[in-house]
């Protein structure tokens, strides 16, 4: 079955450290996007790509950075300059130019130690 | 202003009450329209696509002014399993961007 892959489900991290949060999908969607979501609070937009080699940053980019080597896989690092990481992470796919919804994984919850 | 406002709620209903949420947003040139639902620590996950002319799917119905710029979402004979956070989604295609409303938060209660 297609759908989007992410891991770990759980993940700590210790001050100063930076961490890779993975994120791959088999649906052969062109465009990806993380999202971040506090507690009570909506999803907000951390960088997206719509291809290969090309991502945009989002509303809140700052402390995170992205890559998009291949269409399948869409990797969030969250530096140690972002000073309050602790949330839920969300990526999800959608295809370009057509008028469908997004799918998304089932989350990355990131807690600081 | 934010792109797209939803009452957060909560809504507290018995069972087999009708409930109706709505959704505004702030840019006309807003394309696509979606309401999904999220279980407390899960992922969202798409309830139904809102078209122009209205849609049903079963107890749930959507419906779009575009004139008003807003989108509803009735729910009718609610089951202790529609308790989640409702969430409205905008797509615009210019830049494939999607915006999301902060969620309105439903409890059905026996």
């Amino acid at each position: 079955d297609g759908g989007i892959t992410q891991s770990p489900k759980y993940l700590f991290r210790k001050e100063g450290q930076n961490v890779t949060l993975s994120c791959e999908q088999n649906l052969n969607h062109d465009a990806m996007y993380w999202y971040r979501q506090d507690p009570g609070q909506g999803l907000r937009l951390i960088y997206y790509s719509q291809i290969v080699n090309d991502f945009q940053k989002g509303d809140i980019a700052e402390g995170y950075s992205v890559s998009r080597e291949k269409k399948e896989s869409f990797p969030l690092t969250v530096t140690s300059a972002q000073k309050n990481p602790t949330a839920f992470y969300l990526c999800a796919s959608s295809i370009v130019g057509v008028r469908d919804g997004y799918t998304f994984g089932s989350g990355t919850r990131l807690t600081v130690v | 202003r934010k792109e797209v406002e939803q009452d957060p709620g909560p809504f507290n209903v018995p069972e087999g009450a009708t409930v109706a949420f709505n959704c505004t947003y702030s840019n006309s040139a807003s394309q696509s329209f979606f309401w999904y639902r999220q279980d407390c620590r899960k992922e969202p996950k798409l309830l139904m696509s809102v078209y122009s002319s209205g849609n049903e799917d079963g107890r749930f119905t959507a419906q779009l002014n575009r004139a008003s710029q807003y989108i509803s979402l009735l729910i009718r004979d609610s089951k202790l399993s529609d308790s989640a956070t409702y969430l409205c989604v905008v797509r615009q295609y210019n830049f494939n961007k999607f915006y999301f409303g902060s969620g309105t938060k439903l409890n059905v209660k026996p």
